[in-house]
C-alpha cells in the first residue's frame, strides 16, 4: 500500500517554463513533507520541505504547496533550467515522529529541454 | 558530497550468495537508515539504527540483517540472495533519533546485481 504517490513517472518541460511535480498521500498522520532530488549515480539530496502549519514554502526558484484537505502537495520550479533535470522524490513523515522514518514516493523524472 | 560513504559502489554476485554492504555516516550523526530502491520503485525503508541500537524496522526481509557498530558505521547483510534482491541500496544518516528535522543525508548507494 503506497502511502505516498507520485503518479507521473516522468515530465518534460521547456527551459524557462514552469515545472510542476505532484504528490499525493493517504496517511492523515503525515504532517511534514519533503522533496529530494536525485541525479544519476548520486544519492538523493534534500531540496525543500514544508510542515502542515503552512500551505506554502519558497526557496529561490523552488516552491512547495500543501493542500491538507486534499492530501496533496506540489513542487513548482520557476524558471526551469537544464540542470534541474533529475528524479524528484516526495517524502512524508509525522512531525516529531521519533521512530518513524521518511516514507518516499516512486519519484518523477524531470527533463528540462533547452 | 553528503559526507555519507557507502562501499562497495557496485557488486555482482550469484543467487544463494551472501554480501555485506557498508556505510559510514556523516561525522557526528548517530542515526543510520537503510533504503532499497528496486527498478521502478521508490525508496523502500528497510531499517534504522540510532547509536548502536535498532530504532525502527520497515519492509526488511528475514534474509537481511543489519547492525551499527560502536564507531557508528553500519553494515547491511544480505543472504540467500535472489534475483529480486537486485537493487540500489542507500544508506542515509541524520543527527537525530527520528526524522523530526526531516533531512536525511544519503550516500551514493551500492548497486547490487544478482545473477
Amino acid at each position: 500500500d503506497q502511502q505516498v504517490k507520485q503518479n507521473s513517472p516522468s515530465l518534460s518541460v521547456q527551459e524557462g517554463r514552469i515545472s510542476i511535480l505532484n504528490c499525493d498521500y493517504t496517511n492523515s498522520m503525515f504532517d511534514y513533507f519533503l522533496w529530494y532530488k536525485k541525479y544519476p549515480a548520486e544519492g538523493p539530496t534534500f531540496l525543500i520541505s514544508i510542515s502542515s502549519i503552512k500551505d506554502k514554502n519558497e526557496d529561490g526558484r523552488f516552491t512547495v504547496f500543501l493542500n491538507k484537505s486534499a492530501k496533496h502537495l506540489s513542487l513548482h520550479i520557476v524558471p526551469s533550467q537544464p540542470g534541474d533535470s533529475a528524479v524528484y522524490f516526495c517524502a512524508a513523515s509525522p512531525w516529531n515522529s521519533g521512530n518513524t522514518p521518511l516514507v518516499f514516493g516512486k519519484g518523477t523524472r524531470l527533463s528540462v529541454i533547452a | 558530497d553528503s559526507g555519507v560513504t557507502q562501499t562497495p559502489k557496485h557488486l555482482i554476485t550469484a543467487t544463494g550468495q551472501r554480501v555485506t554492504l557498508r556505510c559510514s555516516p556523516r561525522s557526528g550523526d548517530l542515526s543510520v537508515y537503510w533504503y532499497q530502491q528496486s527498478l521502478d520503485q521508490g525508496l523502500q525503508f528497510l531499517i534504522q539504527y540510532y547509536n548502536g541500537e535498532e530504532r525502527a524496522k520497515g519492509n526488511i526481509l528475514e534474509r537481511f540483517s543489519a547492525q551499527q557498530f560502536p564507531d557508528l558505521h553500519s553494515e547491511l547483510n544480505l543472504s540467500s540472495l535472489e534475483l529480486g534482491d537486485s537493487a540500489l541500496y542507500f544508506c542515509a544518516s541524520s543527527s537525530s533519533a527520528g526524522s523530526d528535522t526531516g533531512e536525511l543525508f544519503f550516500g551514493e548507494g551500492s548497486r547490487l546485481t544478482v545473477l
